[in-house]
Parts: structure tokens; C-alpha cells; sequence
């Protein structure tokens, strides 16, 4: 079964480095989303992008954070400048459509800023 | 304000004891109403989309059903391997594809 493939599982950073969180959607999908859970908290969306650019995004989705579709197959995270507080487990996910279908995660990148 | 509340928090079942979670939500308009299966450490497992009340969706020993204020998730002889939590989520019309969940319920089926 297809599956959306996170990459690196688990990142540990120093509060102000630059970190690039990478995800492979599902191939014939064409919404791709960024979702995070802050260890205890519920999963709360980050932003989505759709034909190359962002269609919706949350008020966590500040100018520290960026994503990007390098490629035909890659969709990235890229969190500048990390603080603590960024500490949490970041979800990929893609859907065949951008309303109403199912939307599937990936693992999760687990990432501890220190 | 949108808000998608789910109880119990936590519910421990005796396996083969069956029961049902809720997932209720402040109407603003539905487009959907899905439900996810999250096991620790790992993303969530995409279970059902509701889109109607009245609706009902069966999946093993799952079965969701959607009203027009609540969403039950009734799990029917569960078994120790269904130990998960279960998070509902919403995408509301008004928005696009956002979907905004609930704090979800851990459940745990001892045998």
C-alpha cells in the first residue's frame, strides 16, 4: 500500500540552527500538508500547498517557517532559526484532493531542539 | 471558534468488552468528519470519513456514525491490538482543507 516516507525519524538541533524536514507524498496525490503534535497536545495543522504553492496556513506558520516542492517527488519543511518551543513530532501528509478525501500521514519526524 | 472535543480522555476495556467513544463538534458547517488511529510514536492511520448525518462506516470491529452535532466511534469486542488512541478531526466547510482535531481518546484493551 502506498505510503507517505518522512525523513530523518528522529533530528536534534541547537536553539537557532536551521533544520530541513523531508517528505515523499504519495505519488499520484497532489495535496501535501504539514502537521505537528507537541509531545501531550493534539495535532495541529501547520500549512498546506497545492500546485506548487501554499493554499492555506495556520497562525504557528510564521515567517520562521518555509516549504518547499524541490522536486517531483520531494516536499521539505524547513524551520529557521529553531527554538524549544519547536520541540514537537512534525507530520507529513498528502490527499488525493483538497476536500472531503482521506488524507494520509506519514511517521513523523520527531524533532528536539536543545 | 471551531472546536472539536472528544471523551472519554483515556477508556480501559476488558477485551471483549464493548463500548463507544465520542467526538462532538461546534457547528460551523461539516464537510467532513474523519477518524484516525494513532499508535505511540507513530502518525495517524487514516480510519473513516463521515460527510452526512445519518451516515455509518464499518471496519472490522469499527464502526462510525455521524449525527449533526456528535460522531460515535463503537468498537464491538475489542481485542488487545486495537489499543490505540483515536483521534477525531473535522474539516470545515469554510475552510479548505484543514483539518482540525480533537485531543483524542487513549484507549487501552487488556486481556
Amino acid at each position: 500500500e502506498p505510503e507517505v516516507t518522512q525523513t530523518p525519524s528522529h533530528q536534534v538541533t541547537q536553539m537557532g540552527q536551521e533544520v530541513i524536514l523531508r517528505c515523499v507524498p504519495i505519488s499520484n496525490h497532489l495535496y501535501f500538508y504539514w502537521y505537528r503534535q507537541i509531545l501531550g497536545q493534539k495535532v495541529e495543522f501547520l500549512v498546506s500547498f497545492y500546485n506548487n504553492e501554499i493554499s492555506e496556513k495556520s497562525e504557528i506558520f510564521d515567517d520562521q517557517f518555509s516549504v518547499e516542492r524541490p522536486d517531483g517527488s520531494n516536499f521539505t519543511l524547513k524551520i529557521r532559526s529553531t527554538k524549544l518551543e519547536d520541540s514537537a513530532m512534525y507530520f507529513c501528509a498528502s490527499s488525493e484532493a483538497g476536500q472531503g478525501l482521506a488524507i494520509a500521514f506519514g511517521s513523523g519526524t520527531r524533532l528536539t531542539v536543545v | 471558534e471551531d472546536q472539536v472535543t472528544q471523551s472519554p480522555e483515556a477508556l480501559r476495556l476488558q477485551e471483549g468488552e464493548s463500548s463507544s467513544l465520542n467526538c462532538s463538534y461546534t457547528v460551523s458547517g461539516l464537510r467532513g468528519l474523519f477518524w484516525y488511529r494513532q499508535d505511540p510514536g507513530k502518525g495517524p492511520e487514516f480510519l473513516f470519513t463521515l460527510y452526512s448525518a445519518g451516515e455509518e462506516k464499518e471496519k472490522e470491529r469499527l464502526k462510525a456514525t455521524l449525527t449533526k452535532k456528535e460522531s460515535f466511534l463503537h468498537i464491538t469486542a475489542p481485542k488487545p491490538e486495537d489499543s490505540a488512541t483515536y483521534l477525531c478531526a473535522v474539516q470545515w466547510a469554510s475552510g479548505y482543507s484543514t483539518l482540525t482535531f480533537g485531543k483524542g481518546t487513549m484507549l487501552l484493551v487488556s486481556p
